[in-house]
Protein backbone atom coordinates (compact mmCIF):
# COMPACT_ATOMS: atom_id res chain seq x y z
CA UNK A 1 0.00 0.00 0.00
CA UNK A 2 0.78 3.56 -0.72
CA UNK A 3 2.53 5.08 2.56
CA UNK A 4 3.82 8.20 1.35
CA UNK A 5 0.75 11.14 0.21
CA UNK A 6 1.57 14.02 -1.48
CA UNK A 7 -0.05 17.69 -1.41
CA UNK A 8 -0.92 19.37 -3.29
CA UNK A 9 -1.33 16.80 -6.24
CA UNK A 10 -0.40 19.80 -8.34
CA UNK A 11 1.02 23.60 -8.13
CA UNK A 12 1.70 26.32 -10.60
CA UNK A 13 4.28 28.78 -10.03
CA UNK A 14 5.89 31.62 -11.90
CA UNK A 15 9.51 31.52 -12.07
CA UNK A 16 11.53 33.06 -9.11
CA UNK A 17 8.59 32.26 -6.89
CA UNK A 18 9.06 28.80 -4.19
CA UNK A 19 7.52 26.10 -4.15
CA UNK A 20 6.71 23.77 -1.70
CA UNK A 21 4.91 20.40 -1.81
CA UNK A 22 4.12 18.41 1.63
CA UNK A 23 4.34 14.35 1.89
CA UNK A 24 2.62 12.76 4.95
CA UNK A 25 3.32 8.90 5.94
CA UNK A 26 1.45 6.53 8.25
CA UNK A 27 4.21 4.21 10.18
CA UNK A 28 7.60 5.22 11.60
CA UNK A 29 10.24 5.01 8.56
CA UNK A 30 13.31 4.43 8.07
CA UNK A 31 14.40 7.40 5.39
CA UNK A 32 12.31 9.38 3.65
CA UNK A 33 12.95 10.33 -0.11
CA UNK A 34 12.10 12.64 -2.47
CA UNK A 35 12.31 11.65 -6.56
CA UNK A 36 11.79 13.88 -9.70
CA UNK A 37 10.22 12.78 -12.98
CA UNK A 38 10.23 14.66 -16.13
CA UNK A 39 7.74 13.75 -18.71
CA UNK A 40 8.41 10.77 -20.43
CA UNK A 41 11.69 9.74 -18.03
CA UNK A 42 12.44 7.72 -15.49
CA UNK A 43 12.51 9.11 -11.53
CA UNK A 44 15.83 10.87 -10.71
CA UNK A 45 16.90 10.86 -6.69
CA UNK A 46 17.45 14.12 -4.93
CA UNK A 47 17.43 13.88 -1.71
CA UNK A 48 17.45 11.01 1.49
CA UNK A 49 16.52 12.29 5.22
CA UNK A 50 17.15 10.12 7.45
CA UNK A 51 14.57 9.35 10.27
CA UNK A 52 17.14 11.24 12.93
CA UNK A 53 17.48 14.28 10.64
CA UNK A 54 15.14 17.25 10.75
CA UNK A 55 16.83 19.57 7.74
CA UNK A 56 18.58 18.74 5.14
CA UNK A 57 19.77 21.01 1.52
CA UNK A 58 20.84 20.65 -1.76
CA UNK A 59 21.36 23.19 -3.91
CA UNK A 60 18.18 25.14 -4.01
CA UNK A 61 16.37 22.35 -2.34
CA UNK A 62 15.29 21.92 1.48
CA UNK A 63 13.64 19.35 3.04
CA UNK A 64 12.06 18.85 5.97
CA UNK A 65 11.33 16.19 8.45
CA UNK A 66 8.78 15.63 11.34
CA UNK A 67 8.67 12.40 12.33
CA UNK A 68 6.06 13.82 15.26
CA UNK A 69 3.50 14.39 12.75
CA UNK A 70 4.97 12.02 10.09
CA UNK A 71 5.70 14.41 7.15
CA UNK A 72 8.02 15.89 5.09
CA UNK A 73 8.05 19.08 3.23
CA UNK A 74 10.08 19.83 0.10
CA UNK A 75 10.93 23.56 -0.68
CA UNK A 76 12.22 24.56 -4.20
CA UNK A 77 13.61 28.17 -3.89
CA UNK A 78 13.69 30.15 -6.93
CA UNK A 79 12.12 28.09 -9.73
CA UNK A 80 13.21 27.54 -13.04
CA UNK A 81 11.94 26.14 -16.02
CA UNK A 82 13.71 23.52 -15.81
CA UNK A 83 11.92 22.66 -12.41
CA UNK A 84 8.74 21.45 -14.05
CA UNK A 85 8.11 17.59 -13.46
CA UNK A 86 6.40 15.54 -11.03
CA UNK A 87 7.86 15.50 -7.66
CA UNK A 88 7.36 12.24 -5.61
CA UNK A 89 8.77 11.40 -2.08
CA UNK A 90 9.17 7.62 -0.95
CA UNK A 91 9.30 6.06 2.60
CA UNK A 92 11.24 3.37 3.76
CA UNK A 93 9.89 1.72 6.63
CA UNK A 94 11.27 -1.72 8.39
CA UNK A 95 12.72 -2.73 5.37
CA UNK A 96 14.37 -1.98 2.07
CA UNK A 97 11.47 -1.45 0.06
CA UNK A 98 9.91 1.99 -0.75
CA UNK A 99 6.38 3.20 -1.00
CA UNK A 100 6.00 5.89 -3.37
CA UNK A 101 3.45 8.47 -3.68
CA UNK A 102 1.03 9.53 -6.40
CA UNK A 103 3.52 12.69 -6.82
CA UNK A 104 2.90 16.42 -7.15
CA UNK A 105 2.90 17.90 -10.44
CA UNK A 106 4.52 21.33 -10.71
CA UNK A 107 4.23 23.49 -13.51
CA UNK A 108 6.93 26.82 -13.49
CA UNK A 109 5.50 29.48 -15.93
CA UNK A 110 7.47 31.74 -17.56
CA UNK B 1 28.20 4.27 -17.39
CA UNK B 2 25.21 3.62 -18.88
CA UNK B 3 23.29 3.08 -15.19
CA UNK B 4 19.67 1.58 -15.50
CA UNK B 5 18.75 0.33 -18.65
CA UNK B 6 15.52 -1.07 -20.45
CA UNK B 7 14.22 -3.09 -23.08
CA UNK B 8 12.03 -2.07 -24.66
CA UNK B 9 11.15 1.23 -24.99
CA UNK B 10 7.37 0.42 -26.21
CA UNK B 11 5.69 -2.71 -26.53
CA UNK B 12 1.97 -3.55 -27.98
CA UNK B 13 0.66 -6.93 -27.24
CA UNK B 14 -2.87 -8.41 -27.58
CA UNK B 15 -4.57 -10.48 -24.52
CA UNK B 16 -3.07 -13.91 -24.00
CA UNK B 17 0.70 -13.02 -25.46
CA UNK B 18 3.98 -12.75 -23.45
CA UNK B 19 6.79 -10.90 -23.31
CA UNK B 20 9.97 -10.46 -21.34
CA UNK B 21 11.10 -7.33 -20.24
CA UNK B 22 14.74 -7.08 -19.63
CA UNK B 23 16.67 -4.60 -17.06
CA UNK B 24 20.28 -4.43 -16.86
CA UNK B 25 22.56 -2.28 -14.76
CA UNK B 26 26.43 -1.19 -15.15
CA UNK B 27 27.02 -0.27 -11.39
CA UNK B 28 27.39 -3.62 -9.46
CA UNK B 29 24.45 -3.09 -7.23
CA UNK B 30 23.04 -5.64 -5.30
CA UNK B 31 19.02 -4.89 -5.08
CA UNK B 32 16.88 -4.75 -8.17
CA UNK B 33 13.49 -3.85 -8.55
CA UNK B 34 10.22 -3.75 -10.98
CA UNK B 35 7.79 -1.48 -10.51
CA UNK B 36 4.32 -0.42 -12.75
CA UNK B 37 3.05 3.32 -12.87
CA UNK B 38 -0.30 3.95 -13.07
CA UNK B 39 -1.79 7.23 -13.77
CA UNK B 40 -2.53 8.96 -10.28
CA UNK B 41 -0.81 6.36 -8.50
CA UNK B 42 2.06 6.65 -8.06
CA UNK B 43 4.70 3.15 -8.35
CA UNK B 44 3.75 0.28 -6.88
CA UNK B 45 6.58 -2.48 -6.61
CA UNK B 46 6.02 -5.50 -8.54
CA UNK B 47 9.13 -7.96 -7.82
CA UNK B 48 12.65 -7.16 -6.14
CA UNK B 49 15.98 -9.27 -5.65
CA UNK B 50 18.26 -8.61 -2.86
CA UNK B 51 21.16 -10.45 -5.39
CA UNK B 52 21.87 -12.63 -7.95
CA UNK B 53 19.59 -15.83 -7.72
CA UNK B 54 16.88 -14.27 -5.55
CA UNK B 55 13.79 -12.93 -5.81
CA UNK B 56 10.36 -11.57 -3.68
CA UNK B 57 7.23 -10.78 -4.56
CA UNK B 58 6.13 -7.03 -4.00
CA UNK B 59 3.39 -5.15 -3.79
CA UNK B 60 1.90 -6.33 -7.22
CA UNK B 61 2.89 -9.12 -7.96
CA UNK B 62 0.33 -10.92 -10.04
CA UNK B 63 0.63 -12.18 -13.64
CA UNK B 64 4.32 -11.36 -13.54
CA UNK B 65 7.61 -13.32 -13.12
CA UNK B 66 11.04 -12.90 -13.08
CA UNK B 67 14.32 -14.34 -12.75
CA UNK B 68 17.98 -12.63 -11.78
CA UNK B 69 20.56 -15.47 -13.32
CA UNK B 70 23.11 -12.33 -13.34
CA UNK B 71 23.82 -9.82 -10.67
CA UNK B 72 23.62 -6.95 -13.58
CA UNK B 73 20.38 -8.03 -15.55
CA UNK B 74 16.69 -9.03 -13.81
CA UNK B 75 13.70 -9.93 -15.73
CA UNK B 76 9.96 -9.24 -15.60
CA UNK B 77 8.38 -11.44 -17.30
CA UNK B 78 4.28 -11.28 -18.42
CA UNK B 79 3.04 -15.33 -19.17
CA UNK B 80 -0.24 -14.45 -20.66
CA UNK B 81 -1.01 -10.35 -20.81
CA UNK B 82 -4.11 -8.76 -19.68
CA UNK B 83 -5.56 -5.22 -20.52
CA UNK B 84 -5.06 -4.34 -16.51
CA UNK B 85 -1.13 -5.10 -17.51
CA UNK B 86 -1.20 -1.60 -19.19
CA UNK B 87 1.31 -0.14 -17.77
CA UNK B 88 4.92 1.75 -17.80
CA UNK B 89 7.05 -0.44 -15.91
CA UNK B 90 10.25 0.99 -14.42
CA UNK B 91 13.36 -1.29 -13.13
CA UNK B 92 15.45 0.48 -10.44
CA UNK B 93 18.47 -0.89 -8.80
CA UNK B 94 20.16 0.52 -5.74
CA UNK B 95 23.13 -0.33 -3.69
CA UNK B 96 22.15 -2.51 -1.06
CA UNK B 97 19.22 -2.10 1.57
CA UNK B 98 20.91 -0.36 3.66
CA UNK B 99 19.08 2.69 5.40
CA UNK B 100 22.03 4.58 4.13
CA UNK B 101 22.80 3.79 0.73
CA UNK B 102 19.14 2.96 -0.35
CA UNK B 103 19.05 5.75 -3.20
CA UNK B 104 17.35 4.12 -5.73
CA UNK B 105 18.50 4.34 -9.63
CA UNK B 106 15.99 4.26 -12.41
CA UNK B 107 15.95 2.95 -15.93
CA UNK B 108 13.97 5.26 -18.45
CA UNK B 109 10.96 2.93 -18.19
CA UNK B 110 9.14 0.89 -20.79
CA UNK B 111 5.67 1.63 -21.96
CA UNK B 112 2.98 -1.78 -22.50
CA UNK B 113 -0.46 -1.18 -23.99
CA UNK B 114 -2.38 -4.56 -23.72
CA UNK B 115 -4.98 -4.78 -26.53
Amino acid sequence: SQQGEEDPQALSIQEGENATMNCSYKTSINNLQWYRQNSGRGLVHLILIRSNEREKHSGRLRVTLDTSKKSSSLLITASRAADTASYFCAVESNDYKLSFGAGTTVTVRA
Amino acid sequence: NAGVTQTPKFRVLKTGQSMTLLCAQDMNHEYMYWYRQDPGMGLRLIHYSVGEGTTAKGEVPDGYNVSRLKKQNFLLGLESAAPSQTSVYFCASSFSGSTLYNEQFFGPGTRLTVL
